[in-house]
């Protein structure tokens, strides 16, 4: 089985400071997994995901996320945080095989404070 | 231009009444879903579809139901059965290459109750 935990429902940055977003997944299989944001009253876009190989992934909007086997994380991170960033973020693992298999986590809002 | 189109963007109902809403999809994926998005709930699977005139209870499906006449739409209606309805609405496709299956996100619909 798997699932998500993101640490931290509400996380506040300075403009310009890193952004560092926890995620812990669980899973009985090789994951796949995937970090996607949200802005308000909107869908959810995908920022980036991991399959195989790299383990770490470059995303849209300077957005990286590094997959640890032994820590089970996949934490997201910007070097920079800008106004712009300001949004819900998600965590999201599946298996390798089968549909209706993706697990979100409950999210976590950034706030970026000028 | 390829998409998830979800409407209306914004639903109101009075209690008692069924609404039905809409999801249309030109990516040609053949599995489509519902989610519920309360906040600090992340995101709830109500049902789900892998083809055509073949659908599944997802988590919450209680007070919903859904249909899938064409590959390109799965309407979503919310019953009187359904207690709580007030909440966002999200629709998805997925993708399926190279055993990764991906989901795609409409806008969503925001549904209130009066």
């Amino acid at each position: 089985a798997q699932s998500v935990t993101q640490l931290g429902s509400h996380v506040s940055v300075s403009e310009g400071a890193l952004v560092l977003l926890r995620c812990n997944y669980s899973s009985s299989v090789p994951p796949y997994l995937f970090w996607y944001v949200q802005y308000p009253n909107q869908g959810l876009q995908l920022l980036l995901k991991y399959t195989t190989g790299a383990t770490l992934v470059k995303g849209i909007n300077g957005f990286e996320a590094e997959f640890k086997k032994s820590e089970t994380s996949f934490h997201l991170t910007k070097p920079s945080a800008h106004m712009s960033d300001a949004a819900e973020y998600f965590c999201a693992v599946s298996a390798l095989t089968g549909a209706n298999n993706l697990f979100f986590g409950t999210g976590t809002r950034l706030t970026v404070i000028p | 231009d390829g998409g998830i189109t979800q409407s209306p963007k914004y639903l109101f109902r009075k209690e008692g009444q069924n609404v039905t809403l809409s999801c249309e999809q030109n990516l040609n994926h053949d599995a489509m879903y519902w989610y519920r998005q309360d906040p600090g709930q992340g995101l709830r699977l109500i049902y789900y579809s892998q083809i055509v005139n073949d659908f599944q209870k997802g988590d919450i499906a209680e007070g919903y139901s859904v249909s899938r006449e064409k590959k390109e739409s799965f309407p979503l209606t919310v019953t009187s059965a359904q207690k709580n309805p007030t909440a966002f609405y999200l629709c998805a496709t997925e993708r399926v290459a190279g055993g990764l299956y991906e989901q795609f996100f409409g806008p969503g619909t925001r549904l209130t109750v009066l």
